[in-house]
């Protein structure tokens, strides 16, 4: 089953604790983000990779970093994490701009909150 | 600044009604125009998608009315049900650049039955 899978779920930490949530495609996809969601905001952009090791950043990359090691995987790293990251996560694929199909495909949502 | 930006933020609609999501664009450049749909605890997915060479698209009950020269354009949901209750999404894309995308505010969908 084609699909964009993120890891956890649901996380509650405190500030300034470290942590990675986890983006894996198995749509041999070259393009990958991240999006947070938050009420009224809609989804915001906070990095993009457009292939491996070729990461840039989106509208909102303050207080996140990410890598790109393998084509499949896209972790985002919060390195000191603050209350204002609390929110809804998403890792999102799709094939690459060139192709005429740029349907992106979002995993399930990883949801934050950080006290 | 909110490139894309999506009405109403709500909408409430009895069951067979027509539902109206509008949204406007201010950068000429995007030539891709999709709406996502996200039910709760769902990451959202494609539901319907217009390039700015056609004025519609129509999809089962699903229509995109698209106004080039007024820089909007809008969904439409006919004979809307119970199960359409979502949150929907507009986006706008350049797909000669990154192809990343701008997502509109949302709106969230109430179909009474």
């Amino acid at each position: 089953e084609a699909q964009v899978t993120q890891n956890p779920r649901y996380l509650i930490t405190v500030t300034g604790k470290k942590l990675t949530v986890t983006c894996s495609q198995n749509m041999n996809h070259e393009y990958m983000s991240w999006y947070r969601q938050d009420p009224g905001l809609g989804l915001r952009q906070i990095y993009y990779s457009m292939n491996v090791e070729v990461t840039d950043k989106g509208d909102v990359p303050e207080g996140y970093k990410v890598s790109r090691k393998e084509k499949r995987n896209f972790p985002l790293i919060l390195e000191s994490p603050s209350p204002n990251q609390t929110s809804l996560y998403f890792c999102a694929s799709s094939r690459g701009r060139q192709m005429m199909n740029t349907e992106a495909f979002f995993g399930q949502g990883t949801r934050l909150t950080v006290v | 600044q909110q490139q894309v930006k999506q009405s109403p933020q709500s909408l409430i609609v009895q069951k067979g009604g027509i539902s109206i999501i509008n949204c406007a664009y201010e950068n000429t450049a995007f030539d891709y125009f999709p709406w996502y749909q996200q039910f709760p605890g769902k990451g959202p997915a494609l539901l319907i998608a217009i390039r700015p060479d056609v004025s519609e698209k129509k999809e089962g009950r699903f229509t995109i009315s698209f106004n080039k020269s007024a820089k909007q354009f809008s969904l439409h949901i006919m004979d809307s049900q119970p199960g359409d209750s979502a949150t929907y999404f507009c986006a706008a894309s350049m797909l000669s650049n990154t192809g990343k995308l701008i997502f509109g505010q949302g709106t969230t969908l109430q179909v009474k039955p």
